[in-house]
């Protein structure tokens, strides 16, 4: 069965760091484009961040210079380092498989979610 | 950079088709048949519809439909049931701004 599982979610202080993990089965991380995607409480999806086969990451501006996605292969793991983390990182976290390997083509499997609270 | 501009809701009786709008620009929807949709059940994560403007994944039921016209991309829901109640995002590639991706404001569908 394709499935992404997430984990790592916690309550935070802002400024802290957290890395979020994503294990996935029935398919290959590193055969396909991952994405994050955040919801904030009762908000929208918001797209997070990218990373392709060949290694390529991409970021919301929002979050470029402090998050960082990357891939263990050996694990068929996805992460997503949180650093400087404020109150507006608050969201539930999803991870998701690209469902072509065209950057915002969609997303065709998604994770249940791990949640993130950034509060003193 | 603004989200893509959905209807905050729409309403319709069983067996009844609804339309779901997507307004963007030519820097996104316009400019790319990149453009996804999603449904999402409360406490549920995110179940891709659409893709590509037009395409649906394995499993999804034909009642489901996309198109797109100009900048503006819409989602077709035909035969309503009350399983399709739900909220839906509208997603698209940019080319603009500090985004890759850029996702709509949602919209709640109710099955009256």
């Amino acid at each position: 069965e394709v499935q992404l599982v997430e984990s790592g979610g916690n309550l935070i202080q802002p400024g802290g760091s957290l890395r979020l993990s994503c294990a996935a089965s029935g398919f290959i991380v590193s055969s396909n484009y991952m994405s994050w995607v955040r919801q904030a409480p009762g908000k929208g999806l918001e797209w997070v961040s990218i990373i392709y086969p060949g290694g390529g990451t991409y970021y919301a501006g929002s979050v470029k210079d402090r998050f960082s996605i990357s891939r263990d292969n050996s694990k068929n793991t996805l992460y997503l380092q949180m650093n400087s983390l404020r109150g507006e990182d608050t969201a539930l976290y999803y991870c998701a498989r690209g469902v072509t390997m065209i950057i915002g083509n969609g997303l065709d499997v998604w994770g249940q979610g791990t949640t993130v609270t950034v509060s003193s | 950079q603004s989200a893509l501009t959905q209807p905050a809701s729409v309403s319709g009786s069983p067996g009844q088709s609804i339309t779901i709008s997507c307004t963007g620009t030519s820097s996104d929807v316009g400019g790319y048949n990149y453009v996804s949709w999603y449904q999402q059940h409360p406490g549920e994560a995110p179940k891709l519809m659409i893709y590509g403007v037009t395409n649906r994944p394995s499993g999804v039921s034909n009642r489901f439909s996309g198109s797109k016209s100009g900048n503006t991309a819409s989602l077709t829901i035909s035969g309503l049931q009350a399983g399709d109640e739900a909220d839906y995002y509208c997603s698209s590639y940019t080319s603009t701004g500090t985004l890759y991706v850029i996702f709509g404001g949602g919209t709640r569908l109710t099955v009256l």
